[in-house]
């Protein structure tokens, strides 16, 4: 499983509150990701970060940001929930040199 | 730009029955393709992958084709088993391996 946890697992909060989801990998992989997964889209980029402190955006940025400070933890914020960022987040991490990506357990956030 | 297009679901059929879920893709350069699983309550796994034209990605029974002349990559498998039930995802990567696109995802139930 690649050493990938994902906190909280689970998460119920209402709209205009500042949500952080975070991704801690315990293996020092260089590449971290952030998607969305909804039944209507399937999986969408949010962010993801090629090394500590270097991010850039994916497909559906707008209303996230994120933080690498350090290479185990990778976080997702929400600065100010809406109900449309109700969701499941998965984590990912690419191994170096590789195209292969292994994923997170998931956190189902629901914004009332 | 990239995008990844698979056949809804659900799709329903019985043990020993053989599957086929389609997949087309739009991308430049010369993307890899990924078919990945995800059973309830889990996040995804790789299935199977292929980096080049006429590769084909094989594990556990399943396998798909990377075709450049049709833009596809289906999966297909000889006869599924009632642990098959789940969700598949079509992909690619980018070039780089830097960003990833999923198609939206097949239910595939299985029935004794």
């Amino acid at each position: 499983d690649a050493g990938i946890t994902q906190s909280p697992r689970h998460k119920v909060t209402e709209t205009g509150t500042p949500v952080t989801l975070r991704c801690h990998q315990t293996e020092n992989h260089r590449y971290m990701y952030w998607y969305r997964q909804d039944p209507e889209h399937g999986l969408r980029l949010i962010h993801y970060s090629y090394g500590v402190k270097d991010t850039d955006k994916g497909e559906v940025s707008d209303g996230y940001s994120v933080s690498r400070s350090k290479t185990e933890d990778f976080l997702l914020t929400l600065e100010s929930a809406t109900s449309s960022q109700t969701s499941v987040y998965f984590c990912a991490i690419r191994l170096a040199d590789t195209d292969t990506q292994y994923f997170g357990p998931g956190t189902r956030l629901t914004v009332l | 730009g990239n995008s990844v297009t698979q056949m809804e679901g659900p799709v329903t059929l019985s043990e020993e029955a053989f599957l086929t879920i389609n997949c087309t893709y739009t991308a430049t350069g010369y993307p890899s393709l990924f078919w990945y699983v995800q059973y309830p309550g889990e996040g995804l796994q790789l299935l199977l992958k292929a980096t080049k034209a006429d590769d084909k990605g094989s594990n556990k029974g399943f396998e798909a084709t990377y075709r450049k002349e049709t833009t596809s990559f289906h999966l297909e498998k000889g006869s599924v088993q009632v642990s098959d039930s789940a969700v598949y995802f079509c992909a690619l990567s980018d070039s780089n391996f830097n960003k990833f696109y999923f198609g939206s995802g097949t239910k595939l139930n299985v029935k004794p």
